[in-house]
């Protein structure tokens, strides 16, 4: 169990258009979903935690405003970047928790996002 | 400010030895711990954890030390094998103030030679 799916995989985009990511937890309800960032050869960044059913709390720095995130239900939560920059480019990446134990995350496959 | 940090941004092993990857941590808060193999364009798979009232944990072949004074945490893997070869990361959180938000270090390629 504890497999959790994201779409698409990867995308191209040109810049100024708007490109949604969709996490899903597929054999769990993951009430808590967090969304990463990831460069080349670089940590894992988290932008953002959503909770279902409320607003997603953003890290210092990450424009809530640019991605946009929402948390509809206990299975799927969407990431929307939009009017992408190629300063967008990168891999996101999104996970989800169940309630127990807390600080275990199960990650999706990742998307990888170009802006031209 | 990096508080979670893995310094050695690659190490390689010879098949059959041990792998050691080391972390080490600031926040005096986190209380949990865990490491990610990760592969190029694959998201992150969870290995083992450690919670801070224990100081090591055990699972196959894999086994993570805490040393909770000096702020550090390793992982042993033994034998290693080709098929661990892959990013691992180090990740911290701190569930009494943070719940499952997690804080990752920046990694160590891992390259097992045959």
């Amino acid at each position: 169990g504890a497999v959790v799916s994201q779409h698409p995989s990867w995308v191209i985009c040109k810049s100024g258009t708007s490109v949604k990511i969709e996490c899903r937890s597929l054999d769990f309800q993951a009430t808590t979903m967090f969304w990463y960032r990831q460069f080349p050869k670089q940590s894992l960044m988290l932008m953002a935690t959503s909770n279902e059913g409320s607003k997603a709390t953003y890290e210092q720095g990450v424009e809530k405003d640019k991605f946009l995130i929402n948390h509809a239900s206990l299975t799927l939560s969407t990431l929307t970047v939009t009017s992408a920059h190629p300063e967008d480019s990168s891999f996101y990446i999104c996970s989800a928790s169940k309630d127990y134990p807390v600080g275990e995350q199960y990650f999706g496959p990742g998307t990888r996002l170009t802006v031209t | 400010d990096q508080q979670v940090k893995q310094n050695s941004p690659s190490l390689s092993v010879q098949e059959g030895r041990i792998s050691i990857l080391n972390c080490d941590y600031t926040n005096s808060m986190f209380d949990y711990f865990l490491w990610y193999k990760k592969y190029p364009a694959e998201g992150p798979t969870f290995l083992i954890s450690i919670s801070s009232i224990k100081d090591k944990n055990e699972d196959g072949r894999f086994t993570v030390f805490l040393n909770k004074s000096a702020k550090h945490l390793s992982l042993h893997i033994v034998p290693s094998q080709p098929g661990d070869s892959a990013v691992y990361f180090c990740a911290a959180s701190a569930r009494e103030t943070s719940g499952s938000r997690l804080t990752f270090g920046e990694g160590t390629q891992l390259t097992v030679n045959p």
